[in-house]
Formats: structure tokens, C-alpha cells, sequence
């Protein structure tokens, strides 16, 4: 299995741009999320879905979109890109399993600057 | 905000035992305590979770105070490879969310 893969590894984007990160897991996994990691910082969740069709908010959504038409697939869109928006993404993905408390397993990052 | 409280750094010496500690004072019945490493700038890196009992896999042993409150993570035998920034999270329910604090940043030393 090749687990949790993201692409690009890394992008540089102009301010007001618009990009798709792509993110693909091959586990069969219900649960897929969206986070973002600040220098320093710890990883913040953007976006999470639950099954194919179904999404939802995380703790920092404004400024990005997404959405999930596969169980492998959990793309996270950049309509108009912002400085603010520069840092690490990471996509992770999980089991439901026998009393919901499976591990995420993440890929290994898209590391993005607006510039 | 975090849900638990971790020392921002720790040494320890290669080939000695490492022993995180974790505050999670108001963790819920049916919260999971997990720990994750990251190492550089990887993605994070799943170690164990455990609910209340003591846990043990190839990579580390978990310990859980009986009151929940606490807990730390112990690697036997730490390894240059072991340094990496250690993150102690509490989640549960049906999204199993995780909340990332800034973590223990372990410096093995040889």
C-alpha cells in the first residue's frame, strides 16, 4: 500500500491565484482531514470528511474548499491565494474501525508559498 | 486550544530511556489519549493510543494514570533517530478529531 499520497510536494503560487492540492489514499479509509502547520506551530485542522459526499469545518476552514467524490480522494482547493495562506499541508486519513478510535495516518506534506 | 499540557523540550542521553510527560486534567470518559512524532518536517508519525490501561507496541510503552490525568510515553531505548518533536493529544467521538498542541521537542544526545 502507498498509504496517504500527496502532490505537488511543493508549489509556489502569486498572490490571488488559484490552485488544487491533491491528496489520495489507497487504505479504503472512511475518515480523511486537512491540516495545516505554521513554522513552529502545531498542525491545525482545516477541513475533515467523514465518508464520500459528506464534509465538514475545522478549527481554520476560510479561504478553502472541499470536497470528497471518492472514498480516496480529498482534494483541498485555493480559490484566491494569500500570504497567509503559506505554509505546510498535510492530509490524513483513518479507519473507523471497532470503537472509532483508529490512528490517522498522514502523507507527507505539500509545502506551499504565496508569494 | 490543546487539551494537554507537554514540557516544551527534553534531552536524553542515546541508548537511556525516554520519558514524556502529558497533562490532559480534563479529559473526557470516552477521550483516547494518542501520541504522534514528527520528525523535521515529515508528516506526523503515529506511535500509540491508549483509553486507560497501560499500552505496548514496538515503538513505545504508554502509561495512564488510573485518574486519566496524566500520562507518559516511555521509549526504552532512544535512538538519534528518536529526535523529533513529540505531540500528546485526547481525542474522541465520532469525528476523532485531533488538536494539536506545540509538543516536546526531544533532543537525543549521543
Amino acid at each position: 500500500n502507498a498509504g496517504v499520497t500527496q502532490t505537488p510536494k511543493f508549489r509556489i503560487l502569486k498572490i490571488g491565484q488559484s490552485m488544487t492540492l491533491q491528496c489520495t489514499q489507497d487504505m479504503n479509509h472512511n475518515y480523511m482531514y486537512w491540516y495545516r502547520q505554521d513554522p513552529g506551530m502545531g498542525l491545525k485542522l482545516i477541513y475533515y470528511s467523514v465518508g464520500a459526499g459528506i464534509t465538514d469545518k475545522g478549527e481554520v476552514p476560510n479561504g478553502y474548499n472541499v470536497s470528497r467524490s471518492t472514498t480516496e480522494d480529498f482534494p483541498l482547493r485555493l480559490e484566491l491565494a494569500a500570504p497567509s495562506q503559506t505554509s505546510v499541508y498535510f492530509c490524513a486519513s483513518r479507519d473507523r474501525g471497532k470503537g472509532n478510535n483508529q490512528p490517522q495516518h498522514f502523507g507527507d506534506g505539500t509545502r506551499l508559498s504565496i508569494l | 486550544d490543546a487539551k494537554t499540557t507537554q514540557p516544551p523540550s527534553m534531552d536524553c542521553a542515546e541508548g537511556r530511556a525516554a520519558n514524556l510527560p502529558c497533562n490532559h486534567s480534563t479529559i473526557s470518559g470516552n477521550e483516547y489519549v494518542y501520541w504522534y512524532r514528527q520528525i523535521h518536517s515529515q508528516g506526523p508519525q503515529y506511535i500509540i493510543h491508549g483509553l486507560k490501561n497501560n499500552e505496548t507496541n514496538e515503538m513505545a510503552s504508554l502509561i495512564i494514570t488510573e485518574d486519566r490525568k496524566s500520562s507518559t510515553l516511555i521509549l526504552p531505548h532512544a535512538t538519534l533517530r528518536d529526535t523529533a518533536v513529540y505531540y500528546c493529544i485526547v481525542s474522541g467521538g465520532a469525528t476523532n478529531k485531533l488538536i494539536f498542541g506545540t509538543g516536546t521537542l526531544l533532543a537525543v544526545q549521543p
